[in-house]
This record gives C-alpha cells, sequence and structure tokens, in this order.
C-alpha cells in the first residue's frame, strides 16, 4: 500500500469555480502534513502546510482528519493561473530525521 | 540568493552506463535529498544527506549512491542503467534545524532518459 494516495484527476473546471482534492495516507504515526504545486515540467514548490485545526491562505484551505487519515484542500474562485498538480506530503518522523512522502499528485485544468 | 542548482539538466544514456547528478543546496541549508519523480508520478524518495553522511534511505537499490561534500553540495550516482531509470532526479535541500516546517527547497532538476 502506497503511504500517500491521491486521485489523479484531472479536475476540468470553469473559472469561478470551487474544487476540492482529497489525499490519504497510511501510517498514523505521520506528523506533518503539506501540500505541494507543481507546475508542469517544473519543480515541486510548497503551497501550505495543514495544521490539526485547519488553516486557510486566502482562496485555499486545508483540512486534516486525524482519525481518518485524510487530507484536504479547497480552491476556492478558481483562477486559470492555479491549473497545476497538487501534491499531498505526509512526513514522518524517522529515527533521527524528518522523512517526507509524497503522493502522485492530483492535476487541476481551470478553463476560461 | 541562489536557490537549489542542479546538473546537468538534461542527460541521456544507455543501458548499463552509470551517472552522476550534481546539486547545490540553496544559502544556508545543509541537509540535501534526492527524489526521482517518474512521469506521472510524484517523486519517490531516495535518500537524505546531513554532515557528509546517508541519514534516510527509501526503497532503492545499491545502484544508487551518493555523496555530500563539506560545502554541502551533493552528488546522485547511478550505475548499470535500467530503462526504468528514465525519470526526473529532483534535489531537495533544507535546514536541518527547520525540517519540521516541510518546506523542500527543489532544484529544477535533472531530467535522464535511458535508452
Amino acid at each position: 500500500r502506497k503511504e500517500v494516495e491521491q486521485d489523479p484527476g484531472p479536475f476540468n473546471v470553469p473559472e469561478g469555480a470551487t474544487v476540492a482534492f482529497n489525499c490519504t495516507y497510511s501510517n498514523s504515526a505521520s506528523q506533518s502534513f503539506f501540500w505541494y504545486r507543481q507546475d508542469c515540467r517544473k519543480e515541486p514548490k510548497l503551497l501550505m502546510s495543514v495544521y490539526s485545526s485547519g488553516n486557510e491562505d486566502g482562496r485555499f484551505t486545508a483540512q486534516l482528519n486525524r482519525a481518518s487519515q485524510y487530507i484536504s484542500l479547497l480552491i476556492r474562485d478558481s483562477k486559470l493561473s492555479d491549473s497545476a498538480t497538487y501534491l499531498c506530503v505526509v512526513s514522518a518522523l524517522g529515527p533521527d530525521f524528518n522523512k517526507f512522502y509524497f503522493g502522485s499528485g492530483t492535476k487541476l485544468n481551470v478553463k476560461p | 540568493d541562489a536557490g537549489v542548482t542542479q546538473s546537468p539538466t538534461h542527460l541521456i544514456k544507455t543501458r548499463g552506463q552509470q551517472v552522476t547528478l550534481r546539486c547545490s543546496p540553496k544559502s544556508g541549508h545543509d541537509t540535501v535529498s534526492w527524489y526521482q519523480q517518474a512521469l506521472g508520478q510524484g517523486p519517490q524518495f531516495i535518500f537524505q544527506y546531513y554532515e557528509e553522511e546517508e541519514r534516510q534511505r527509501g526503497n532503492f537499490p545499491d545502484r544508487f549512491s551518493g555523496h555530500q561534500f563539506p560545502n554541502y553540495s551533493s552528488e546522485l550516482n547511478v550505475n548499470a542503467l535500467l530503462l526504468g531509470d528514465s525519470a526526473l532526479y529532483l534535489c531537495a535541500s533544507s535546514f536541518l534545524g527547520f525540517s519540521n516546517t516541510g518546506e523542500l527547497f527543489f532544484g529544477e532538476g535533472s531530467r535522464l532518459t535511458v535508452l
């Protein structure tokens, strides 16, 4: 079983739509959770961390459900520039250092 | 402030050959991790270097090896290349003291094609 699983999409939505991505993780000892964004043929970049109480950054809202081992990302009022692949990332504490596990990514296409 | 730099950006090798990829971390960072990203997949963790030692390793065979130098730069070596090694190889740097922030800074990657 993969450490992190995501719906690969693609999600094709019109501008202005609200879209939600989900992610599940298998290691109940996971400690830190993140969403990264990766544009086509570019490197991943941190979009936002995910906190237990949920957190918001502008049009983006992240939620964490530890009991269900589930993470979500909600994007409101989608822009063309939001088109990218969104990677769910989970970190578990190794003996000395954090290890980061990436999902396969969910592709978002925002259409005019 | 220079970000993470990787070289070469693209390279083509044949099966059985060996390859060395290079990475210079972001200024002020001391930890380097390497990831393999196959087409349509998320990055897969290969290994992590800190203080010139391999600290963590993912599920990759011994054909994959690395090194970290005193200036924190790093190399990834892959021996006996297979077709399945074709991928984007990403280097990510971080500062150990802030590793819990989760912000890995990635280079643009080295795209390896094995023929």
